[in-house]
């Protein structure tokens, strides 16, 4: 089945810094690739995703790259501030659309 | 998410109980997911319908273990004989049809004693 690794586990960094984020996936029919954030207490919401026929794609201060050859994507968050302390997971869909999801990274800001 | 709600919000219950958890879609979500989340985890898969195709019941960790929907309707997650390994939250996330995201309901907080 569909195997989704997601690396670091935790994640500390200064206020300002950049924050990077990867997974890697097995499934080379997967074309979708979402990331999720979620913080203390909430539900996971999406704040970036990506299709397989595109490498990278921008919002504001987040960024997410595809390396379908290689099978892992990234999430970059840049200009880190402390409301990006959160829990992100990965996910990624099979052949089949079930879901997938990494096993998470908590990123702590520290102001 | 708006378009998902789910009940109960929070459920406390004794080890031996059934507990019945509830996902109501807006219409138009063709597909819906069920995720368990225990304390400071990841989220576990169990279970996967798209429209009026056999669910992808892969990710259910038991017997105990159960869902049901209807076409594009209500979703119902049941758990019998509970066990306080169960204790988790449980997410609803339904998918438009078409689309590809997941929008996560704000879960059923259910606690085993």
């Amino acid at each position: 089945g569909e195997n989704v690794e997601q690396h670091p586990s935790t994640l500390s960094v200064q206020e300002g810094d950049s924050a990077v984020i990867k997974c890697t996936y097995s499934d080379s029919a997967s074309n979708y690739f979402p990331w999720y954030k979620q913080e203390l207490g909430k539900r996971p919401q999406l704040i970036i995703d990506i299709r397989s026929n595109v490498g990278e794609k921008k919002d504001q201060r987040i960024a997410v790259t595809l390396n379908k050859t290689a099978k892992h994507f990234s999430l970059h968050i840049t200009e880190t501030q402390p409301e990006d302390s959160a829990v992100y997971f990965c996910a990624v869909p099979t052949g089949t659309y079930k879901y997938i999801f990494g096993t998470g990274t908590r990123l702590k800001v520290l102001a | 998410g708006a378009g998902v709600s789910q009940s109960p919000s929070n459920k406390v219950t004794e080890k031996g109980k059934d507990v019945e958890l509830r996902c109501d879609p807006i219409s138009g979500h063709t597909a819906l997911y069920w995720y368990r989340q225990r304390l400071g985890q990841g989220l576990e898969f169990l279970i996967y319908f798209q429209g009026n195709s056999a669910p992808d019941k892969s990710g259910l960790p038991s017997d105990r273990f159960s869902a049901e929907r209807t076409g594009e309707s209500v979703s119902t997650l049941t758990i019998q004989r509970t066990q306080q390994e169960d204790s988790a939250v449980y997410l609803c996330a339904p998918r438009r049809a078409g689309a590809n995201v997941l929008t996560f309901g704000a879960g059923s907080r259910l606690t085993v004693l």
